[in-house]
C-alpha cells in the first residue's frame, strides 16, 4: 500500500462548481498534513495546513479524519484559476521529510 | 525576497557526464531536501540535511550525492548521468521539524535531460 494514496483524476469541472479531493496515509505515525498546489511545470506551493479540528481558507476547507487516516479538500464556487494539480502531504512524527502523494490534477472549464 | 534559489533552470548532459545542481536559501532554515519529480509522478526524497554537515538518505539516493557546508548551501551532484535520472529536480528548505506553521519552501526546479 503506498504511503499516500489520491484519487487518480482528472477532474474536470464547470465554474462554480464544488469539488472534493480525497486522501488517504498509511502511517498512522503521520503527525502534520498538507495540501500543496503544484501548476504545470511550476514548483508546489503550500495551499494549506490540515488541522484536526478541520480548517477553512476562503473557498477551500480542509478536514482530517485520523481514526479513518484520511484527508479531505473541499474547493467551492471553483474559479479557472484553480486549475491545478493538487498533492496531498503528510509528516511523520519527528521526521523532516515530507511524503507527498502523486497529485489529482483539476480542470475547471468556463 | 529570494526564498530558495535554484540553478541552473534547464540543462541537456550527455550519458556519464557529471554536474551540479546548486541550490541555496536566504531564510536561516536548517532542514534542506532535494526531491525529483517525473513526469505524472509526485515528489520522490533523494536526500535531506537537517543541519550543516549533517545529510541522510531520502527514498531515491543512488545516483546522486549531496553536501551541506553551510546552512545556506545544499548542492546535489549527479557523478555519471544516466537517463533515468532524467527529471525535474526541486530543492525544498523549511524550519524544524515540517509542522503546521512550518511548511516546506520549494525552489523553481532544475529541469535536467540526459542524452
Amino acid at each position: 500500500r503506498k504511503e499516500v494514496e489520491q484519487d487518480p483524476g482528472p477532474f474536470n469541472v464547470p465554474e462554480g462548481a464544488t469539488v472534493a479531493f480525497n486522501c488517504t496515509y498509511s502511517n498512522s505515525a503521520s503527525q502534520s498534513f498538507f495540501w500543496y498546489r503544484q501548476d504545470c511545470r511550476k514548483e508546489p506551493k503550500l495551499l494549506m495546513s490540515v488541522y484536526s479540528s478541520g480548517n477553512e481558507d476562503g473557498r477551500f476547507t480542509a478536514q482530517l479524519n485520523r481514526a479513518s487516516q484520511y484527508i479531505s479538500l473541499l474547493i467551492r464556487d471553483s474559479k479557472l484559476s484553480d486549475s491545478a494539480t493538487y498533492l496531498c502531504v503528510v509528516n511523520l512524527a519527528g521526521q523532516g521529510n515530507l511524503i507527498f502523494g502523486k497529485g489529482t490534477k483539476l480542470s475547471v472549464k468556463p | 525576497n529570494a526564498g530558495v534559489t535554484q540553478t541552473p533552470k534547464f540543462r541537456i548532459l550527455k550519458i556519464g557526464q557529471s554536474m551540479t545542481l546548486q541550490c541555496a536559501q536566504d531564510m536561516n532554515h536548517n532542514y534542506m531536501y532535494w526531491y525529483r519529480q517525473d513526469p505524472g509522478m509526485g515528489l520522490k526524497l533523494i536526500y535531506y540535511s537537517v543541519g550543516a554537515g549533517i545529510t541522510d538518505k531520502g527514498e531515491v539516493p543512488n545516483g546522486y550525492n549531496v553536501s551541506r557546508s553551510t546552512t545556506e548551501d545544499f548542492p546535489l551532484r549527479l557523478e555519471l548521468a544516466a537517463p533515468s535520472q532524467t527529471s525535474v529536480y526541486f530543492c525544498a528548505s523549511s524550519l524544524p521539524p515540517p509542522g503546521p506553521n512550518q511548511p516546506q519552501h520549494f525552489g523553481d526546479g532544475t529541469r535536467l535531460s540526459i542524452l
